[in-house]
């Protein structure tokens, strides 16, 4: 079983309509959650992060962390044709005594919306 | 700030050639990062260096595989010799802190082995 499991989609949604990412993971030594979006042939970029269970909101984005369930989303809302990409969750725990901090992707989900 | 600079961005080459690829932090980042990202296993993490110096190599998959940053400004990994197994887009991410939140991308590099 992977550390963290990640529908790659494809999911299709018209413009407008409310969108929802979602990961699971099984480690429970993860301490933060992020979430990035990397557009076609471009490297990731870190669209939000949250330590602690609950929600973060950022502008049209909010991020969920349910630490009990194991269980974050990426909540889009009003998605527009620009947010069409490729959103990867990913987790990191500490892997050393000086605090280095190790990520572990999901494998991502392809998102396009739909004009 | 021009950010994380790698090159080249597409590289082919055959079976059992040497691979070079090259990466230019973000000045003052005194972390780098090398991923491997492929369909099947997504993004991974092959190794990290802190001021230079390897921190953790524990995902850098095999022998054929090495990585060096020789100062805070370069850092290469090579393969040799390659495999089209290592067919994937590498990137590499640098950050000022070890914060894994705080790390950025480069454009990453297109591998291709026949």
């Amino acid at each position: 079983q992977k550390e963290v499991e990640q529908d790659p989609g494809p999911l299709s949604v018209p413009e407008g309509a409310i969108v929802s990412l979602n990961c699971t993971y099984s480690n429970s030594a993860f301490q933060y959650f992020m979430w990035y979006r990397q557009y076609s042939r471009k490297g990731p970029e870190l669209l939000m992060y949250t330590y602690s269970s609950g929600n973060k909101e950022d502008g049209r984005f909010t991020a969920q962390v349910d630490k009990s369930s194991k269980y974050i989303s990426l909540f889009i809302r009003d998605s527009q044709p620009s947010d069409s990409a490729t959103y990867l969750c990913a987790m990191s725990t500490i892997i050393s005594n000086f605090g280095n901090e190790k990520l572990t992707f999901g494998t991502g989900t392809r998102l396009t919306i739909i004009p | 700030d021009a950010g994380v600079i790698q090159s080249p961005r597409h590289e082919v080459t055959e079976m059992g050639q040497e691979v070079t690829l090259r990466c230019k932090p973000i000045s003052g980042h005194d972390y780098l990062f090398w991923y491997r990202q492929t369909m099947m296993r997504g993004l991974e993490l092959l190794i990290y260096f802190n001021n230079n110096v390897p921190i953790d190599d524990s995902g850098m998959p095999e022998d054929r595989f090495s990585a060096k940053m020789p100062n805070a400004s370069f850092s290469t990994l090579k393969i040799q010799p390659s495999e089209p197994r290592d067919s994937a887009v590498y990137f590499c991410a640098s950050s000022r802190t070890s914060g894994a939140h705080e790390q950025f991308f480069g454009p990453g590099t297109r591998l291709t082995v026949l």
